[in-house]
């Protein structure tokens, strides 16, 4: 079965530190990979996205992810982050033949002053 | 950015009722839009999908007559809880696909269910 993992439930990271969110996906052939924001009580925001290219992509507020399709990983990282930045994450992708997206578990990132 | 629009944004019902949640894409077209569910602390579970002009496919465990789904327009998809009960409550929200070989879905604000 087609799966997205992200492994860590809750990152607790202090403002202006450097942070990773990781995401993991079973493999297959041919995949579109995003990212999605979630603040509390709203629904999801697109972050990133991969569909071809460059395997680096990065999004307008400094967060950044590569795909790495002999890992089938799509890690999300960001240099420093803000108090701004707390929210949850969600990795998702969409196999081929399969329009819809499947998330992985999410990832409830903490900045701390 | 595409935006998508969900309404109402909240709402509490009786148990027995029947709740509609509209989904609407308000600049572009969608020919497909999902709805998913969302239950707290946890990620979203994937529904049903919803094809402009043709019935909806709904994923397995998801009662098609409980959780009708109408997508009458290319702009326009209805999901309505029929005789919600407690169970039923959760966040709801829809997505719809852009065309195109971009194609990305857009998220709606979601709906919360409260079935008292």
């Amino acid at each position: 079965a087609q799966s997205v993992t992200q492994l860590d439930s809750q990152v607790p990271v202090f403002e202006e530190a450097p942070v990773e969110l990781r995401c993991n996906y079973s493999s297959s052939v041919s995949v579109y990979l995003f990212w999605y924001v979630q603040y509390p009580n709203q629904g999801l925001q697109l972050l990133l996205k991969y569909l071809s290219g460059s395997t680096l992509v990065e999004s307008i507020n400094g967060f950044e992810a590569e795909f790495n399709k002999s890992q089938t990983s799509f890690h999300l990282r960001k240099p420093s982050v803000h108090i701004s930045d707390t929210a949850e994450y969600f990795c998702a992708v969409s196999y081929t033949g399969r329009r819809a997206l499947t998330f992985g578990s999410g990832t409830r990132l903490q900045v701390q002053p | 950015g595409a935006v998508v629009s969900q309404h109402p944004s909240r709402v509490i019902c009786k148990s027995g009722t029947s709740v509609k949640i509209e989904c609407r894409s308000l600049d572009f077209q969608a020919t497909t839009m999902f709805w998913y569910r969302q239950f707290p602390k946890q990620s979203l579970m994937l529904m049903a999908t919803s094809n402009e002009g043709s019935k909806a496919t709904y994923e397995q465990g998801v009662e098609k007559d409980k959780f009708l789904i109408n997508h009458a327009s290319l702009t326009l998809s209805t999901l309505t809880v029929t005789s919600a009960h407690p169970e039923d409550s959760s966040f709801y929200i829809c997505s719809a696909r852009s065309s195109g070989p971009q194609e990305t879905q857009y998220f709606g604000p979601g709906t919360r269910l409260l079935v008292l």
